[in-house]
């Protein structure tokens, strides 16, 4: 079962814009890591950011964890038309080395010109 | 950063016929891979866990005989769907990890089952 949800399931914004996406989990984990596919493609990793981690940054890539809320968010500042895709967060099973991953449903991102 | 290929990139085949699908790590060696799921804009699902020189582990609903998996070296997995239905089609992706917690998704491979 999907234990990661995206809100919102789709975001439309202005080129230069930043672009907000949340994700909220249900247990424990390990870590949490954000990926990116565009359509029709494999995924991407973007980001990750552990559970004593609060907020990590990577370019124009912010993200912020909350484990007390089971919550993470993703911000893309400064968008651009080639940020264009779909972003996942991913969570691991709980347990010591796991690499299996739990998908959300995603955030479906469309940057206009 | 590590390199994971599939093949397919994209397959159409008959009801009732199987159909492999490779899965390969290019500059690395992975014992585990991951093979994932994903039907039209919807998330990817856990399928099942390859295992270089052991049995694959299937994730709950999964069925071990249609979806068989064999991880044949440290660098090749290979997912085979057999007598493919249409509800069979799909995007596959595999995974594989390297180092603590990175993990490199391959390109995927589009299955219509017609």
């Amino acid at each position: 079962s999907q234990q990661g949800e995206e809100d919102p399931q789709a975001l439309s914004i202005q080129e230069g814009e930043n672009a907000t996406m949340n994700c909220s989990y249900k247990t424990s984990i390990n870590n949490l890591q954000w990926y990116r596919q565009n359509s029709g493609r494999g995924l991407v990793h973007l980001i990750l950011i552990r559970s004593n981690e609060r907020e990590k940054h990577s370019g124009r890539l912010r993200v912020t964890l909350d484990t007390s809320k089971k919550s993470s968010s993703l911000l893309i500042t400064a968008s651009r038309a080639a940020d264009t895709a779909s972003y996942f967060c991913a969570t691991d099973r709980s347990g010591a080395g796991s690499y299996q991953l739990t998908f959300g449903k995603g955030t479906k991102l469309s940057v206009i010109p | 950063g590590a390199v994971v290929s599939q093949h397919p990139s994209w397959v159409i085949c008959k009801s009732g016929t199987s159909v492999k699908i490779e899965c390969r790590s290019l500059d690395f060696q992975a014992t585990t891979m991951f093979w994932y799921r994903q039907f039209p804009k919807q998330s990817l699902m856990l399928m099942a866990t390859s295992n270089e020189g052991s049995k694959a582990t299937y994730e709950q609903g999964v069925e071990k005989d249609k979806f068989l998996i064999n991880h044949a070296s440290l660098t090749l997995s290979t997912l085979t769907v057999t007598s493919a239905h249409p509800e069979d089609s799909s995007f596959y992706i595999c995974s594989a990890p390297q180092g603590r917690y990175e993990q490199y998704f391959g390109p995927g491979t589009r299955l219509t089952v017609t």
